[in-house]
């Protein structure tokens, strides 16, 4: 069984650009969630998907949107890049059986930097 | 506004001691608490959770005691080993959300 695979690992962009990072999820799980954690602090939710659906939105605008496609592999956008988009991009998935729990399966993470 | 909060940035211990991190939160509707442990170059793992209709909760050498009239939780690691070295963060569930706090990291030393 494979784990949460992320890619690319580490990306450098410049401001107003936009970005594609993507993730694969863990066999038979069917949500995947998308964080971004910034340099000393703790990963911030920034929406989750189920079955395809958007399920859920943190505080974060609209230029960061995502997809969730059939295979329950995962896209993050983010568009006009701003500086403080500079951060590491974690994506979470979970299988259905612990969604109660909220039990999340991260992969290593996209480390983006924004110039 | 830090919903969950872990208010010791780094911790020291001996190797074979116990070590015990903690976690403070502010929401009482949260149904369950996790901990995650995040080594350089990787995604956090999961370690251990704990609903919050429990009060405790052991796995191994990890044990997690939830206070919920005091909302504050810890995770006690006995006995601590060198590999045990990581940050480690506290993280409560919020309907699909984690809400994770800022992390301890913690170094066991020989």
């Amino acid at each position: 069984e494979t784990g949460v695979t992320q890619s690319p690992t580490h990306l450098i962009k410049t401001r107003g650009q936009q970005v594609t990072l993507r993730c694969s999820s863990q066999s038979g799980h069917n949500t995947v969630s998308w964080y971004q954690q910034a340099l000393g602090q703790g990963p911030q939710f920034i929406f989750q998907y189920y079955r395809e659906e958007e399920n859920g939105r943190g505080n974060f605008p609209p230029r960061f949107s995502g997809l969730q496609f059939p295979n329950y592999s995962s896209e993050l956008n983010v568009n006009a890049l701003e500086l403080d988009d500079s951060a590491l991009y974690l994506c979470a998935s979970s299988p259905a059986s612990e969604r109660a729990k909220n039990i999340q399966y991260f992969g290593a993470g996209t480390r983006l930097s924004v110039l | 506004d830090q919903q969950v909060k872990q208010n010791s940035p780094s911790l020291s211990v001996q190797e074979g001691r116990i070590s015990i991190l903690n976690c403070d939160y502010t929401n009482s509707m949260f149904d369950y608490f996790l901990w995650y442990k995040k080594y350089p170059a990787e995604g956090p793992t999961f370690l251990i959770s704990i609903s919050s209709i429990k009060d405790k909760n052991e796995d191994g050498r990890f044990t997690v005691f939830l206070n919920k009239s005091a909302k504050h939780l810890s995770l006690h690691i006995v006995p601590s080993q060198p590999g045990d070295s990581a940050v480690y963060f506290c993280a409560a569930t919020d309907t699909d959300k984690l809400i994770f706090g800022t992390g301890t990291r913690l170094q066991v030393f020989p």
